[in-house]
């Protein structure tokens, strides 16, 4: 199974932007590069996908590397109520997840 | 979004009895659903994949005989720890998804089972 490796922690300050990475040196050709959230005693809530190019939607940016053996997600404005856990899952042929230990961000006010 | 639904959203239960957990595709059908667990302050673990109408996989390490999984419907599969113990008490996600090649999978908000 492909993995992935995320800081434990991080910080940010409020309405500022926050960059959070992940390496994935093992990704095969055809594994997409999913980013999804977690908050506390909740599911996880999908933020954005990517295979090679960079990708931006309403709620972050990915920008993945040349090789694809990182990737960082972009939250241009941090706001307390994206504080969570972030999940960065490489996506096989088998649309299974495999979750790695995940990075909690903290926005302080 | 697409919305997945989890009954019970939690559930305490002795040692020794069986307990079902729903996990419904409200607004699609879901011709794919995984199970997870995740117990506190820990990352979620895959448990299985389950495809309407077949046998669900199973990761290993994961006892099929104690984690009974049916996706008898495009919109409903079903897990049931049989005879739980105290260390089956955990947070319990399911995920489904509209087909092997959609991109997203859409999360349940999870049932917290406890085993007394």
């Amino acid at each position: 199974d492909a993995k992935t490796t995320q800081p434990n922690s991080m910080e940010s300050n409020e309405e500022e932007p926050v960059h959070l990475p992940c390496n994935h040196s093992t990704i095969s050709g055809t594994d997409y590069i999913h980013w999804y959230r977690q908050l506390p005693s909740q599911g996880p809530e999908y933020v954005i996908h990517g295979l090679t190019s960079n990708v931006n939607n309403r709620m972050a940016s990915l920008a993945i590397a040349e090789d694809r053996k990182s990737s960082t997600l972009i939250l241009h404005r941090a706001t307390l109520r994206d504080a969570a856990v972030y999940y960065c899952i490489l996506r096989d042929t088998g649309n299974q997840f495999y979750f790695g230990t995940g990075t909690s961000l903290t926005v302080i006010p | 979004g697409a919305v997945v639904s989890q009954h019970p959203s939690r559930v305490i239960c002795k040692s020794g009895t069986s307990v079902k957990i729903e996990c419904r595709s409200l607004d699609f059908q879901a011709t794919t659903m995984f199970w997870y667990r995740q117990f506190p302050k820990k990352s979620l673990m895959l448990m299985a994949t389950s495809n309407e109408g077949s046998k669900a996989t199973y990761e290993q390490g994961v006892e099929k005989d104690k984690f009974l999984i049916n996706h008898a419907s495009l919109t409903l599969s079903t897990l049931t720890v049989t005879s739980a113990h105290p260390e089956d008490s955990s947070f319990y996600i399911c995920s489904a998804t509209p087909g092997l090649t959609y991109n997203e999978q859409f999360f349940g908000p999870g049932t917290r089972l406890t085993v007394l």
